[in-house]
């Protein structure tokens, strides 16, 4: 059974311009949740998707958005990226709503903004 | 402080002997979970341990969880180099449904 899968891993991006990181979860499950990882702030949740609807979301600003689709994959986007959004963005996937199983983690997206 | 707080932040330990890696909490919970993270690499789960356990094992893990005092143990024994890593504990508060994440401990196991 394949892992959860992010791309891109690596990406570099200038101040003002926007990302698209994606997420396809593992077959079966429904439920896929991002963190973005810092050295100075650690794991910070951003936001949770169950069947397409957002259930929760962090403390970020509106600049951080996401949705997932019919199958389950899922997409986040950063607009007018500033330098402090450098870091390591993972995804991770649930069978279900999550609070009851594990969290099945990608390799993350590794931004650099320049 | 944000929930989930690690201590110790990092911890090196000679191969062979036992590590202990402490988390606290804020709110009530359902559950907490610990995961490793190798460098630079996706998370890793070890173990759950549900609010009315007070302790689980799984091979040279175990971890307790004090619902009285919003803390949980991770021990691992035996440490071996392969251990090193970071290790988190995340918790989903029952007020928010929010998944949480400490900031985690640095195990490095010295040869």
């Amino acid at each position: 059974k394949a892992g959860v899968t992010q791309t891109p891993r690596y990406l570099i991006k200038t101040r003002g311009q926007q990302v698209t990181l994606s997420c396809s979860p593992i077959s079966g499950h429904r439920s896929v949740s991002w963190y973005q990882q810092t050295p100075g702030q650690g794991l910070q949740f951003l936001f949770e998707y169950f069947s397409e609807t957002q259930r929760n979301k962090g403390n970020f600003p509106g600049r951080f958005s996401g949705r997932q689709f019919s199958n389950s994959r899922s997409e986040m986007n950063v607009s007018t990226l500033e330098l402090g959004d450098s870091a390591l963005y993972l995804c991770a996937s649930s069978l279900g709503r999550g609070n009851t199983g594990e969290l099945f983690f990608g390799e993350g997206s590794r931004l650099t903004v320049l | 402080s944000q929930q989930g707080e690690e201590d110790p932040q990092a911890l090196s330990i000679q191969e062979g002997e036992n590590a202990t890696m402490n988390c606290s909490y804020k709110t009530s919970i359902n559950n907490l979970q610990w995961y490793r993270q190798n460098s630079g690499r996706g998370l890793v789960h070890l173990i759950l341990i549900r609010s009315n356990e007070r302790e689980k094992h799984s091979g040279r893990l175990r971890v307790t969880l004090d619902t009285s005092k919003k803390s949980s143990s991770l021990l691992i024994t035996a440490s071996r180099a392969a251990d090193t890593a970071s290790y988190f504990c995340a918790t989903r508060s029952d007020r928010d449904d929010k998944i949480i994440f400490g900031k985690g401990t640095r195990l490095h196991i010295l040869p």
